[in-house]
């Protein structure tokens, strides 16, 4: 079975500074891996995916995320933070083989953005 | 179009009360996910429905938990005999045919057993 690890329970910074919010994982076998975001009083909505491809894929809104196998991770990074980016984030996995499609979520990520 | 939307979106009831929650999914989508969302857990799984297949119960804490899929459409998660620490969000979740393995979340309904 697969199990996500976001390592910071919360991370605070100040506005314009670089984030960095960590994801392991672990599976014996290959896995798609996505990070969804909660903003306050809002759903859960997806921010970006790793299928297949390229490892380094991005969002609409300046996140991005390297998927490395070697290391299992999937740390999502933004250089520049803006106030509006204070929400719950989460990383989650799911098995690319083996049909089952119920996604694993790491417990969640909250970033503050300080003035 | 219409997201997924949950009904109500908050629910307070009494202990050894029975509760209902409903999910209307994304038209189209054949997957739906429930899951609960307590403070500092993350999301537990529930159940997973796929199309006409049997679901996926395997995450239901207890027997007092059971869902149901009507027509392939809109599902109700039910609790019966609620206790304190059935206390949570709880989440809704469609995904659609394809390769995106997207879910599309609904807003959650907030739950709490006094």
């Amino acid at each position: 079975a697969q199990s996500v690890t976001q390592l910071d329970s919360q991370v605070p910074v100040f506005e314009e500074a670089p984030v960095e919010l960590r994801c392991n994982y672990s599976s014996s076998v290959s896995v798609y891996l996505f990070w969804y975001v909660q903003y306050p009083n809002q759903g859960l909505q997806l921010l970006l995916k790793y299928l297949s491809g390229s490892t380094l894929v991005e969002s609409i809104n300046g996140f991005e995320a390297e998927f490395n196998k070697s290391q299992t991770s999937f740390h999502l990074r933004k250089p520049s933070v803006h106030i509006s980016d204070t929400a719950e984030y989460f990383c989650a996995v799911l098995l690319s083989t083996g049909g089952s499609y119920i996604p694993t979520f790491g417990r969640g990520t909250s970033l503050i953005v300080h003035p | 179009g219409a997201g997924v939307s949950q009904s109500p979106s908050n629910k307070v009831t009494e202990k050894g009360k029975d509760v209902e929650l409903r999910c209307d999914p994304i038209s189209g989508h054949t997957a739906l996910y429930w899951y609960r969302q307590s403070l500092g857990q993350g999301l537990e799984f529930l159940i997973y429905f796929q199309g006409n297949s049997a679901p996926d119960k395997s995450g239901l804490p207890s027997d007092r938990f059971s869902a149901e899929r009507t027509g392939g459409s809109v599902s109700t998660l039910t609790i019966q005999r609620t206790q304190q620490e059935d206390s949570a969000v709880y989440l809704c979740a469609s995904s659609g045919a394809g390769r995106s393995y997207e879910q599309y979340f609904g807003p959650g309904t907030r739950l709490t057993v006094t």
